[in-house]
């Protein structure tokens, strides 16, 4: 049974880079895609993107290449530059696998806020 | 991007009660729709994948349905545990997207 447990800064300043880490236990397939979602009260859940058990990474268009995923050992991170006010978000890590396109299991959460 | 809309946003029900919450994808998924279930304070949970399987451990009395762009999240003999707020997602291209969420409350 996997469990993932995520870490980061919860307060960023504006225009300076998100960054968090997940970890993965109880087991890890080729097939996985460790992935990043965030939520606001404003725009509901929003999928970042992932990065494939390969390395490759995809991601959400909407952060106009501001955010990066990659994994290394048990642990896959995601960073995400020049952040705003409107970054501000619960983020969630996540599994989900290449053809069962679906997020299970997630992380704890953490709120990050982006303020001076 | 393919765009998720749900009805209704809110809905008010009683304990025993009988529950459908729709979701609409702007082009077709397949079968490719998730649902998710979350509380205050929690991560979502998966109770539907594919449109259809129950997810190991989500008790019987939730069902999904549907097939293109119309999907439905029926669950009957509403229990307390139920009341929540429930998303669908689609997983058939990237950006995955999820709907706005429909909550059950009292």
């Amino acid at each position: 049974q996997v469990q993932l447990q995520q870490w980061g800064a919860a307060l960023v300043k504006p225009w300076e880079t998100l960054s968090l880490r997940c970890s993965f236990s109880g087991g890890s397939v080729s097939d996985d895609c460790w992935t990043w979602i965030r939520q606001t009260p404003g725009k509901g859940l929003e999928w970042i993107g992932q990065v494939r058990h390969s390395g490759i990474s995809d991601y959400n268009p909407s952060l106009r290449g501001r955010a990066t995923i990659s994994t290394s050992r048990n642990e896959f991170s995601l960073k995400v530059t020049s952040v705003t006010a409107a970054d501000t978000a619960v983020y969630y890590c996540a599994r989900s696998l290449t053809k069962l396109t679906w997020f299970d299991p997630w992380g704890q959460g953490t709120l990050v806020t982006v303020s001076s | 991007d393919i765009q998720m809309t749900q009805s209704p946003p809110s809905q008010s029900a009683s304990v025993g009660d009988r529950v459908t919450i729709t979701c609409r994808a702007s082009q077709s998924v397949d079968t490719h729709l998730n649902w998710y279930q979350q509380k205050p304070g929690k991560p979502p949970k998966i109770v539907i994948s594919s449109a259809s399987n129950l997810q190991s451990g989500v008790p019987s009395r939730f069902r999904g349905s549907g097939f293109g762009t119309d999907f439905t999240l029926t669950i009957s003999g509403l229990q307390a545990e139920d009341f929540a707020t429930y998303y669908c997602q689609q997983g058939y291209s990237m950006p995955y997207t999820f709907g706005p969420g429909s909550k059950v409350d009292v």
